[in-house]
């Protein structure tokens, strides 16, 4: 079954914008995951927040976590037509060890 | 080596065959998935195995047969496959003892005719 819900479902915006996805989970969650996919390939792994994380970055990259709400944002600062992709959310579920469900996904397309 | 492989890119079988997906990784992971996507959604877990252990199925149909020969290694084998079957089928690995990310392989496209 689903875990994850990303909205929006997709994104148009100009190279050099901001980009904002959010994810909101159902059940309780060891670490939240965002992985990129460019079209129809295998997925990136961008970056990984534990339960007991508030806020992580990485380059142009910056998540939260807000376990009181189930729901994590991803921002993509200064965008680039590199970054148009699927980006999905993906939370790691405390089953004894690693198993990931997968976000419906947010469609980036990023305009030069 | 950080790479995840699979074989091969592109698999197009009739319902009656029996074909095999590859996997590889030479990362040390003891942890190694099966993926199943469908266009415009997100990857659903097929199987986990762990130390060369199943350790997951999740309710796949038989026509599905997963096997990790070794700790590098993860195959699938396919059997009278249905039209429905054609997907994106992903691989990944991960380290065993943390929670932590997975790497994925770039795909075998399949086409069920």
């Amino acid at each position: 079954s689903q875990q994850g819900e990303e909205d929006p479902q997709a994104l148009s915006i100009q190279e050099g914008e901001n980009a904002t996805m959010n994810c909101s989970y159902k059940t309780s969650i060891n670490n939240l995951q965002w992985y990129r996919q460019n079209s129809g390939r295998g997925l990136v792994h961008l970056i990984l927040i534990r339960s007991n994380e508030r806020e992580k970055h990485s380059g142009r990259l910056r998540v939260t976590l807000d376990t009181s709400k189930k729901s994590s944002s991803l921002l993509i600062t200064a965008s680039r037509a590199a970054d148009t992709a699927s980006y999905f959310c993906a939370t790691g579920l405390n089953t004894g060890f690693q198993k990931l469900v997968f976000g419906t996904g947010t469609r980036l397309l990023v305009s030069p | 080596d950080t790479e995840v492989t699979q074989t091969p890119k592109h698999l197009v079988m009739g319902m009656t065959n029996k074909k095999s997906l590859k996997c590889e990784q030479h990362m040390g992971h003891r942890a190694m998935y099966w993926y199943k996507q469908k266009a415009k959604k997100p990857p659903e877990l097929m199987f986990v195995y762990s130390y060369e252990k199943l350790s997951i199925n999740e309710s796949v149909p038989s026509r599905f047969s997963p096997e990790c020969p070794n700790s590098s290694l993860l195959n699938l084998h396919l059997h009278a496959l249905q039209p429905e079957d054609s997907a994106l089928y992903l691989c990944a690995s991960s380290h065993r003892d943390t929670y932590n990310e997975q790497f994925f392989g770039p795909g075998t496209r399949l086409t069920v005719l």
